[in-house]
């Protein structure tokens, strides 16, 4: 069965600091996908990543930047010179793929809440 | 255009009650989804329906019933409310990807339901 944990539940930082949010999966699938998707106050969730199992090579998108480690079964996301529109619920996701019998549905860790103060 | 749109957006009911939450997309995705989204955020999958079929969430009601008039429609009937049904739903839709699993989700802006 698939896994997302996400345990930091609440971070708090301020403007320009940088911050890294922790993703660590569970699968059994050999290929498989994360996601990291934002959920700002407003409260709709936005698609901001995805990974398939077999590309390890880190991304970099303006001040995000993903750090995938299948060693550690870690998805990591940095944010680099914060902002106070940073601010929002961060969720880590893991899907599998169907073909080889794994839940394509995607299991969300239970997030994790950034505050950036002025 | 909103690409996935649910109402309502707000619904305020008595325990007992019955309920629906409708959600359109328009993005010509294959699969639609409903999570429910409890007072500290954790999302949990209900149901995922394309058209070939209905996965349901074992955990879920029986109270809770998907329809799926159409590919673009995937409402959420919910039967006999209990308190701790109050929660944020989001409907969200993917377009399948071969083998599966790659599915982005596009997301609608959640109805939050408060059953009193």
């Amino acid at each position: 069965a698939q896994k997302v944990t996400q345990a930091q539940t609440e971070i708090s930082v301020v403007e320009k600091e940088d911050v890294t949010l922790d993703c660590v999966y569970e699968t059994r699938d050999t290929t498989y996908y994360l996601f990291w998707y934002k959920q700002p106050p407003s409260g709709e969730l936005v698609f901001l990543i995805r990974r398939n199992s077999f590309d390890e090579q880190n991304e970099i998108s303006g001040r995000y930047s993903w750090n995938f480690q299948k060693s550690t079964s870690s998805f990591n996301f940095t944010i680099t010179a914060s902002q106070v529109v940073d601010s929002a619920v961060y969720f880590c996701a893991l899907s599998e793929a169907e073909a080889s019998g794994g839940s394509y549905i995607p299991t969300f860790g239970r997030g994790t809440s950034l505050i950036v103060h002025p | 255009d909103t690409a996935v749109s649910q109402t309502p957006k707000y619904l305020v009911t008595q325990m007992g009650n019955d309920k629906s939450i409708k959600c359109e997309q328009n993005l010509g995705h294959d699969t639609m989804y409903w999570y429910k989204q409890d007072s500290k955020k954790f999302l949990k999958i209900m149901f995922s329906y394309n058209n070939k079929e209905l996965i349901i969430n074992e955990t879920v009601p029986n109270r809770f019933s998907p329809k799926s008039p159409d590919k673009a429609h995937l409402n959420l009937h919910i039967n006999s409310l209990e308190l701790g049904d109050s929660a944020v739903y989001f409907c969200a839709s993917s377009q399948d990807f071969p083998g599966g699993g790659a599915n982005v989700l596009t997301f609608g802006a959640g109805s939050r339901l408060t059953v009193l």
